[in-house]
């Protein structure tokens, strides 16, 4: 099945500073949403952004999306210690019924 | 307050044993999900619904069985032919089923083998 595959892997930063997250994709999408997941704790959802989209916003977080290079950022700006928590990108591989989730990074925020 | 509960948060198996995960959505969404997460990886789909006395087999769906019977339950058994079980379950709802629609997760029940 297809998956978004996240990049890094582990990042660490201090708090203040933006995080930077990276999605890539093998087939093309209509749809790709963003989650959240803290520790031991169900995913929320953070963010979608259709194919024909190229940026979001949310407070801090902006999610752009390239569909030539099949790929997806997502940056947190001013980043906080409660930022801390795994990020995951969900793709549908260009059908509705579903989606993939990638294996996430996860972001560490130092205080 | 709406949202998803699942119950128990932690449940041990024994050998050749079925346990059922309950999941309860209060939200009147119409699909429903259930996922697997092993350690450091991200979620992998067993069964979802999308409306019903309807479901679908996911990636991941042998030895795994659900039920709709109701839209607020959409309850997974963990068959003794699931011979790796030990995992963090999740259960999701969104309004309807389709990619385009956010999933409201619950937090999860922890399923280890005794």
């Amino acid at each position: 099945s297809q998956q978004g595959e996240e990049d890094p892997q582990a990042l660490s930063i201090q708090e203040g500073e933006n995080a930077t997250m990276n999605c890539s994709y093998k087939t093309s999408i209509n749809n790709l949403q963003w989650y959240r997941q803290n520790s031991g704790r169900g995913l929320v959802h953070l963010i979608l952004i259709r194919s024909n989209e190229r940026e979001k916003h949310s407070g801090r977080l902006r999610v752009t999306l390239d569909t030539s290079k099949k790929s997806s950022s997502l940056l947190i700006t001013a980043s906080r210690a409660a930022d801390t928590a795994s990020y995951f990108c969900a793709t549908d591989g260009g059908g509705y019924q579903k989606v993939t989730f990638g294996t996430g990074t996860k972001l560490q925020v130092i205080p | 307050d709406g949202g998803i509960t699942q119950s128990p948060k932690y449940l041990f198996r024994k050998e050749g044993q079925n346990v059922t995960l309950s999941c309860e959505q209060n939200l009147n969404h119409d699909a429903m999900y259930w996922y697997r997460q092993d350690p450091g990886q991200g979620l992998r789909l067993i069964y979802y619904s999308q409306i019903v006395n309807d479901f679908q087999k996911g990636d991941i769906a042998e030895g795994y069985s659900v039920s709709r019977e109701k839209k607020e339950s959409f309850p997974l058994t963990v068959t003794s032919a699931q011979k790796n079980p030990t995992a963090f379950y999740l259960c999701a709802s969104s309004i309807w089923g389709g990619s385009n629609q956010p999933q409201h997760f619950g937090d999860g029940t922890r399923l280890s083998i005794l």
